[in-house]
């Protein structure tokens, strides 16, 4: 079946700091795959996405490149901010049209001042 | 509309009455998802309604939740003879396609008391 694994936080950096949380996702097909960010206080909210292998999605200074080859999406950022403190949900989705959209059980992200 | 609404925002019962939570997904989305978030959890997968295909009902924990989607659009979902451990945020999402972005709702904050 299909699944998403992201590493397990939380994860606490001070300011200006490079940031990596890694997920790695196992599908039948040919996935979509997403990266949502939940602020405190607030709903979740799609971040970035890459729909096909090599595919770079980018938003906000956070950068997450399809490598089918390590079956990987890792969510990078050169230099947080405090404001960046969140959850972080990675998913994916396959082709099948009957399929779900998949999330990982999402990162905790602390950084500070 | 503009985004997913959802509602009440919040809802306070008491152990063992039933509640009924609702979802209005954005105008042409087929795709609809139910999760629920407990304190400091990931998206626990309720149910998804794809078009008229059948729902996924794969993820709901009890029979005492149910889930249904009049005319395509607006969604309940219904928790009989609630439980405390039922205390938590639900989410609602829609999509264009199951592979699409997930465009979420604000949620309704649950309370069992």
């Amino acid at each position: 079946g299909n699944s998403v694994t992201q590493m397990e936080g939380p994860v606490t950096l001070s300011e200006e700091a490079f940031l990596t949380i890694n997920c790695t996702y196992t599908a039948t097909g040919y996935p979509s795959l997403f990266w949502y960010v939940q602020y405190p206080g607030e709903g979740l909210q799609l971040l970035l996405k890459a729909t096909k292998a090599d595919d770079k999605g980018s938003n906000k200074g956070f950068e997450a490149t399809y490598r089918k080859e390590t079956t990987s999406f890792h969510l990078e950022k050169g230099s947080v901010q405090v404001s960046d403190s969140a959850v972080y949900f990675c998913a994916l989705t396959v082709m099948n049209r009957d399929d779900k959209i998949i999330f990982g059980k999402g990162t905790r992200l602390h950084i500070l001042p | 509309g503009a985004g997913v609404s959802q509602s009440p925002s919040n809802k306070v019962t008491e152990k063992g009455k039933d509640v009924e939570l609702r979802c209005d997904p954005i105008s042409g989305h087929t795709a609809l998802y139910w999760y629920r978030q407990s304190l400091g959890q990931g998206l626990e997968f309720l149910i998804y309604f794809q078009g008229n295909s059948a729902p996924d009902k794969s993820g709901l924990p009890s029979d005492r939740f149910s889930a249904e989607r009049t005319g395509g659009s607006v969604s309940t979902l219904t928790i009989q003879r609630t439980q405390q451990e039922d205390s938590a945020v639900y989410l609602c999402a829609s999509s264009s396609d199951q592979r699409e972005t997930q465009y979420f709702g604000p949620g309704t904050r649950l309370l069992v008391l």
